[in-house]
């Protein structure tokens, strides 16, 4: 079966650093995306990662393990406005279908 | 550039009433998708396309639902008749292509049934 689990919901304070993850369980694999989405808005894109290990781009990094079906996505220097939800999505390679985690809520306190 | 367009932002019916989303991809982007999101959730396909040919419909419930999308760009997703349960965000997205590249989401329309 195809199963992404990441936690509900995480809080953090400003200026701090928060690691995000997702474990997964998908027929084939065929990379992992991290959205942000904003209350109220649409999802956007912050990262896919097909290889493994970490990739950086300024504040956020990703990571993924293959083999342990896990990836994490790192904020650094937490600002207000990283206050959002984080989806994590798979892309299964035996359908090319991306599969959506149920997301997590990021509650960042100043 | 523009991005996805999507219209009504928002739409209040009765149940039992049809109702019908727009959507318009970024230009040239052959991959497009509708998704449900319910509040504190995920994103859910109903159905994805590539050009106009519809490759994933097993989440949309046929009964009710329809979507088209002729010529390959602009595309509808349609409720007949709507529920109760049918309130939620009806997001479209679009891509370059399937699987591997990073999907590019409307706004989204809210849809409210009473």
């Amino acid at each position: 079966g195809q199963n992404i689990d990441q936690p509900t919901e995480m809080t953090a304070t400003e200026g701090a650093i928060v690691q995000i993850n997702c474990t997964y369980q998908t027929s084939g694999f065929n990379g992992l995306f991290w959205y942000q989405q904003h209350a109220g808005e649409a999802p956007t894109f912050l990262s896919y990662n097909v290889l493994d290990g970490l990739e950086e781009k300024g504040r956020f990094s990703s990571f993924l393990s293959r083999s342990k079906g896990y990836s994490y996505l790192l904020l650094k220097e937490l600002q207000m406005k990283d206050s959002a939800s984080y989806l994590c999505a798979v892309s299964q390679s035996r359908d090319d279908k991306i599969i959506f985690g149920k997301g997590t809520r990021l509650h960042i306190l100043p | 550039e523009a991005g996805v367009v999507q219209s009504p932002r928002y739409k209040i019916i009765e149940k039992k009433q049809p109702v019908a989303f727009w959507c318009n991809p970024i230009s040239g982007h052959n991959t497009l998708y509708w998704y449900l999101q319910n509040l504190g959730q995920g994103p859910e396909l109903l159905i994805r396309y590539e050009n106009e040919e519809a490759v994933d419909d097993s989440q949309l419930p046929k009964d009710r639902f329809s979507a088209e999308r002729l010529k390959g760009v602009d595309s509808t997703l349609k409720i007949q008749p709507a529920e109760l349960g049918d309130s939620a965000v009806y997001l479209c997205a679009s891509s370059s292509r399937t699987g591997s590249d990073e999907q590019f989401f409307g706004p989204g329309t809210r849809l409210t049934v009473l």
